[in-house]
Formats: structure tokens, C-alpha cells, sequence
């Protein structure tokens, strides 16, 4: 049972657009979420992470939007960059484990 | 070198032998975990450690065996290779508790089970 879901196995954006990655998930427990981003041949990078209390966090370039009642969340980027181009996983953790569940990532293509 | 490092990133392998991947990190960390990447099922959490001899099962443990004697190290091993095992094999840490709950992943162990 996939508890947390990436439907879109791979998207490409222009140069300059919002990227919009998204991620479902179905485990009511999950209080903090996580976007990892994965360059080939090397290990995930964290990228920006929310809270469960919150519904947006912005870095630079990059926001995570939650909606619980949804049980979704995206991760925005904008502008996007060639070197944007990237596996990004979604990652979510629920309170009594330290372990995170991935989903099964999106490859993004940023083209010039 | 301060880090997160996993011995080889390269294994090839046969049916049947036994095989031993490395993960050893510097921060002592709490926390360390070993997972597999396929195509279309993303991560996968094989085995946890909370701390030094303790460990538990993830989502697809059959077939691998862990330890933990010592906070920095985590060996994965694989007790009789079998092809469904070939994958990406990354090992990962963290603190227990903190500001936010992230993992600093290893480049990864590509090993292939011929």
C-alpha cells in the first residue's frame, strides 16, 4: 500500500515557468513532509520541508504548499532552471518514528 | 572526511553469494537507515537503527541482515543474492529529534545480482 503517491512520473517545464511537482498521501498520521531532490548517480539532497501546522514554506525559489484537507501537497519552483532538472522525491513522516516513507518520485526536464 | 559514505558504489555480484554493503558516517547520528531505489516504487526502507545494537525492520526486509556494534557504522548485508535484489542501494542518517527531521543521504551502492 503506497502511503504517499507521486502520479506523475516525469514533467517538463520551460525555462523561467513554475515547476509544479505534486504528492498525495493517505496516512492521517503524517505530521511533516519533505521534498528530496536527486541528481543521477549521486544520493537525495533535502530540499525544503512544511510542517503539518503550516500550509506554505517558501525558500528562495522553492515553496511547498499542504493541503491537509486534501491529504496533498506541491512543491512549486519558480523561476525554474536548467539546473532544476532533477529526480524530486516527496517524503512524510509521522510522529512516532523517525523514519520517512518516499513516494516514487517525479523526474522533471527544464528546458532551455 | 566528515560525511555520510557507502563502500562500494559498484557490485557486481552472483546468485547465491553473499554480499556486504558499507555505510559508515562521521556525525553520530542517532539514526541511520538503508534503502532502495527501483523504478516505479521510488525509496524503499529495508532496516532502521535507532542506536548502536538496535534495529528494526522496514518495508522490504527479506533477504538482508543488518548490525550496528558501533554508532558510525551500518553494514547491509545480502545473506544469498538473488536477482530481484539488484537495485540502488542508499544508506542515510540523522539526528534523533531536531529542528526538522530530514536524512543526509550516501551517493548510493549500485549493485547488480547476476
Amino acid at each position: 500500500d503506497q502511503q504517499v503517491k507521486q502520479n506523475s512520473p516525469s514533467l517538463s517545464v520551460q525555462e523561467g515557468r513554475i515547476s509544479i511537482l505534486n504528492c498525495d498521501y493517505t496516512n492521517s498520521m503524517f505530521d511533516y513532509f519533505l521534498w528530496y531532490k536527486k541528481y543521477p548517480a549521486e544520493g537525495p539532497t533535502f530540499l525544503i520541508s512544511i510542517s503539518s501546522i503550516k500550509d506554505k514554506n517558501e525558500d528562495g525559489r522553492f515553496t511547498v504548499f499542504l493541503n491537509k484537507s486534501a491529504k496533498h501537497l506541491s512543491l512549486h519552483i519558480v523561476p525554474s532552471q536548467p539546473g532544476d532538472s532533477a529526480v524530486y522525491f516527496c517524503a512524510a513522516r509521522s510522529g512516532t518514528a523517525s523514519k520517512l516513507t518516499f513516494g516514487t518520485g517525479t523526474r522533471l526536464q527544464v528546458t532551455l | 572526511d566528515a560525511g555520510i559514505t557507502q563502500s562500494p558504489r559498484y557490485k557486481i555480484t552472483e546468485t547465491g553469494r553473499q554480499v556486504t554493503l558499507m555505510c559508515h558516517q562521521t556525525w553520530s547520528h542517532s539514526y541511520m537507515f538503508w534503502y532502495r531505489q527501483d523504478l516505479g516504487h521510488g525509496l524503499r526502507l529495508i532496516y532502521y537503527s535507532a542506536a548502536a545494537d538496535i534495529t528494526d525492520k522496514g518495508e522490504v526486509p527479506d533477504g538482508y541482515v543488518v548490525s550496528r556494534s558501533k554508532t558510525e557504522n551500518f553494514p547491509l548485508t545480502l545473506e544469498s543474492a538473488t536477482r530481484s535484489q539488484t537495485s540502488v542501494y542508499f544508506c542515510a542518517s540523522s539526528e534523533s529529534g531536531g529542528r526538522y527531521y530530514g536524512y543526509t543521504f550516501g551517493s548510493g551502492t549500485r549493485l547488480t545480482v547476476v
